[in-house]
């Protein structure tokens, strides 16, 4: 399994765009990248995923450069409630255990 | 559809005595997965199931943990006997592998394991 590194902290303000970078160097050829996002008393829930280039959604969006040996995902004016933590992980086959690690905790204040 | 269901919410016993722990997965998913979270170690796998059958059980801390799925849409982790140092947040998840990589999980809202 590709092992992940991502900032255990982070701090913004309402209306600013973060951006959390994970790396991931040894990332294999069919691996795919995933991130989630918990909120406290709460299980993680899915955000975005990609393998490579971009994907943007209603939520997020997600840049992998050519050789994917990170990504980061891209919050666009984030909110109060926005402030959570969030989980890299990189997974290639099918049924694979999916590991997280630490996260990032987002802290996003007024 | 409900999402992943887990049983109880919270769940305060005594050290010694016999904890289960209960998950509903979405219907139609076939893979399974119970992690537990602390501060300390934060998020662990503890046992993951594809089609009922167990594939990796690894991250089981010990012998007095178990886990069963019986059939699609149902599974449970029982602890025996439970430790103080049980106490935990437990997340059962499930997602639907369809021989790729991509899947994603779908967690339930989790059990609190206060053991005193």
């Amino acid at each position: 399994l590709a092992k992940t590194t991502q900032p255990i902290s982070m701090d913004s303000y309402e209306g600013q765009e973060v951006n959390i970078t994970c790396s991931h160097n040894n990332i294999a050829t069919n691996d795919y990248i995933t991130w989630y996002q918990q909120f406290p008393s709460q299980g993680p829930r899915f955000i975005i995923q990609g393998y490579k280039t971009k994907v943007t959604n209603e939520v997020a969006s997600l840049f992998i450069p050519a050789d994917r040996k990170s990504s980061t995902l891209s919050l666009p004016r984030v909110s109060l409630s926005d402030t959570a933590v969030y989980y890299c992980l990189v997974a290639s086959q099918a049924g694979t255990a999916l590991i997280f690690g630490k996260g990032t905790t987002l802290s996003v204040s007024s | 559809d409900a999402g992943v269901i887990q049983s109880p919410r919270h769940e305060v016993t005594e050290m010694g005595q016999e904890v289960t722990l209960r998950c509903k997965p979405i219907s139609g998913h076939n893979s399974l997965f119970w992690y537990r979270q602390t501060m300390m170690r934060g998020l662990e796998l503890l046992i993951y199931f594809n089609n009922n059958v167990p594939i990796d059980d690894s991250g089981m801390p010990e012998d007095r943990f178990s886990a069963k799925m019986p059939n699609a849409s149902f599974s449970t982790l029982k602890i025996q006997p439970s430790e103080p140092r049980d106490s935990a947040v437990y997340f059962c998840a499930s997602s639907l592998v369809q021989g790729i990589a991509n899947e994603k999980l779908f967690f339930g809202s989790g059990t609190q394991l206060s053991v005193l």
